[in-house]
This record gives C-alpha cells, sequence and structure tokens, in this order.
C-alpha cells in the first residue's frame, strides 16, 4: 500500500458513457497528478494539480476534465471517449512537487 | 527538452545480478529514482539517490550514479522470479517548476 488509492480498479464503458476515476492519497501531500499508461508507449502526464490548483494540462482532449476539490481527492470525468481512450490510468501524489508516490490504477476498456 | 532513456528488454537467469542502466540529460537533476512495475499494477517506488551520491544500497538494491556521465544503474544482487516488472528510471530537476521525467522503461524477465 502506498497511501494512494483508486476507484474503480477495472471500468468498461461505451463511448456515449459517462463516468468519474477517483484518486485518494493519505499521505498529507500538496500535489496530485493524472497519468495515462498506453501499452508500447511511455508513461503520458495529463494533469497536474499544486495546492488544489491545475499548474498542468498536457493538451489533453476535452473530453478527459479533471477535479481536485480538496488536496486529498482528484477526480478525472470521462465523457464521449474513444477506444483509443483505452489504457491503465494512474493517479499519483506528492509533496512540493518532488518525488511521486502511485496508485494501483484504473484498468479502461472504452468499447 | 530533458531526456531519460533506457533499454527495453532484460533477460536474466534466477540466481544471477541483474544491471538495469540508465542515461539522462537534465543537468541540474536533484533526485532520480527507480520504479517498479508488476503486471496490471501502478509504480511502486522501490529507491531514489540525490544527487550529490555516487552509491546507495538497500538489501538486494544498489544504485550507482555517474554524474559526469549523466548514467545511472540499478543492481538487483539474486534475482528472483519475484523480480519480474518493468523498471522505470526517472529524475526531477531543482527548480519548483521542474516536472519528473520518466524513460520509457526496461521490462526484465527471469529465466530459470
Amino acid at each position: 500500500e502506498t497511501g494512494v488509492t483508486q476507484t474503480p480498479r477495472h471500468l468498461v464503458m461505451g463511448m456515449t458513457n459517462k463516468k468519474s476515476l477517483k484518486c485518494e492519497q493519505h499521505l498529507g501531500h500538496n500535489a496530485m497528478y493524472w497519468y495515462k499508461q498506453s501499452a508500447k508507449k511511455p508513461l503520458e502526464l495529463m494533469f497536474v494539480y499544486s495546492l488544489e490548483e491545475r499548474v498542468e494540462n498536457n493538451s489533453v482532449p476535452s473530453r478527459f476534465s479533471p477535479e481536485c476539490p480538496n488536496s486529498s481527492h482528484l477526480f478525472l470525468h470521462l465523457h464521449t471517449l474513444q477506444p483509443e481512450d483505452s489504457a491503465l490510468y494512474l493517479c499519483a501524489s506528492s509533496q512540493d512537487m518532488k518525488t511521486q508516490y502511485f496508485g494501483p490504477g484504473t484498468r479502461l476498456l472504452v468499447l | 527538452g530533458e531526456d531519460v532513456e533506457q533499454s527495453l528488454f532484460l533477460s536474466v537467469r534466477e540466481g544471477d545480478s541483474s544491471v538495469i542502466n540508465c542515461t539522462y540529460t537534465d543537468s541540474s537533476s536533484t533526485y532520480l529514482y527507480w520504479y517498479k512495475q508488476e503486471p496490471g499494477a501502478g509504480l511502486q517506488l522501490l529507491t531514489y539517490i540525490f544527487s550529490n551520491m555516487d552509491m546507495k544500497q538497500d538489501q538486494r538494491l544498489t544504485v550507482l550514479l555517474n554524474k559526469k556521465d549523466k548514467h545511472l544503474s540499478l543492481r538487483i544482487a539474486d534475482t528472483q522470479t519475484g523480480d519480474s516488472a518493468i523498471y522505470f528510471c526517472a529524475e526531477i530537476g531543482d527548480s519548483s517548476a521542474s516536472k519528473i521525467i520518466f524513460g520509457s522503461g526496461t521490462r526484465l524477465s527471469i529465466r530459470p
């Protein structure tokens, strides 16, 4: 256990569905991250929140919408996804944007 | 931009030592990391080293840093089947705006 939890662990959704991924950290950190990990591709940083403000948004399509209501929780809202969005979505947290601790990930399949 | 490179695959016989290598370009690196990812799981922080150190040992793991050549290695002694995973090298610079940069990962497989 790293102190970072993610739910659900697995998700299957159709292209017209709306779903949300949840991440919670119990480490008292002040920064949280979303990454996408696809087969045969490097880890892609999607969003970074520091002190609950978004500080990074790496040209991610608008069908992915992050939300950080407080320093312990991070959501990724999904709508009208495409099959190529199927991947492992990883959440991480850190203190002062340094060493990152990862959650177990949500395996997403878009049909 | 800054870059971290690793070889993609390594195959080692059980009981031998594994050495996973990594090179990076950021001359202002402060922390360098090794993460382990088992199938279907997230990235687990294995160990890290400060840039002012040249070696760190933790049980079966030895990290060597050659700052002049910007080369980092992870040695796993007495490699076991449970060490089968993807190992990611990563680094972060010294400014508050620095982002952690990950390598593409090295897949370690263990032969009986």
